[in-house]
């Protein structure tokens, strides 16, 4: 069974820094990544998908593969409160349509 | 526009009555699923779909049920409510096809509360 596994946090960054989450997977054959955001109540939304090793940028979001340490990261600049909430870390399963999510890590922005 | 929708939103019930919340979803997705969401254990596949008629087992799939008659339809059972099953569950579709993973649009979530 493939695992993608994120620290729990919390990870707490004030205003305006740059919050860098991380999250690593079990399975060399997944060529795909997404990372999802929650708001405390609210359902999951996806913010990124990354195909390709290296860096993807949209806006202030930049989502990070390294295919050959099983290891992808999201990073986000000039934090703002509103970006505080949970984000979770996904891949596709073997064969299937199935998506695999970590157990999410709690971002916090000090205003 | 198209949408996924949850229904009830809240709901409280006793151990061992049979619940069914329902999913539906506007995106004509061939692949449906059910997940709950726990306080440290991040979402957990219960069942899901890849098309009309086709059910299949997560990794949490005991005491709970699906069936799927229409695109559109993905209800999910508890055949004897356990307190166990106290839980918020969120409904997902996609419109992966030829192997490829898309991304999951999930429901509002139902929270659900077993006495």
């Amino acid at each position: 069974q493939k695992e993608v596994e994120q620290n729990s946090g919390p990870l707490s960054v004030p205003e305006g820094a740059i919050a860098s989450l991380n999250c690593t997977y079990s399975d060399r054959v997944s060529q795909s990544f997404f990372w999802y955001r929650q708001y405390s109540g609210k359902s999951p939304e996806l913010i990124m998908s990354i195909y390709s090793n290296g860096d993807k940028e949209d806006g202030r979001f930049t989502a990070q593969l390294n295919k050959a340490s099983q290891y992808v990261s999201l990073l986000i600049r000039d934090s703002q409160p509103s970006d505080s909430a949970t984000y979770l870390c996904a891949a596709p399963s073997t064969g299937g349509f199935k998506t695999i999510f970590g157990a999410g890590t709690r971002l916090f922005v000090k205003a | 526009d198209a949408e996924i929708t949850q229904s009830p939103r809240h709901k409280i019930t006793e151990t061992g009555r049979q619940v069914t919340l329902a999913c539906h979803q506007t995106w004509n997705h061939n692949n449906m699923f059910w997940y709950r969401q726990d306080l440290g254990h991040g979402l957990r596949l219960i069942h899901y779909s890849y098309g009309v008629h086709d059910t299949n087992k997560g990794e949490v799939s005991d005491g709970y049920s699906v069936s799927r008659s229409n695109t559109e339809d993905l209800p999910l059972t508890l055949e004897s409510a356990a307190s166990s099953q106290t839980s918020v569950y969120f409904c997902a579709s996609s419109g992966g096809t030829s192997g490829t993973t898309d991304t999951q649009y999930f429901g509002p979530g139902t929270r659900l509360t077993v006495l």
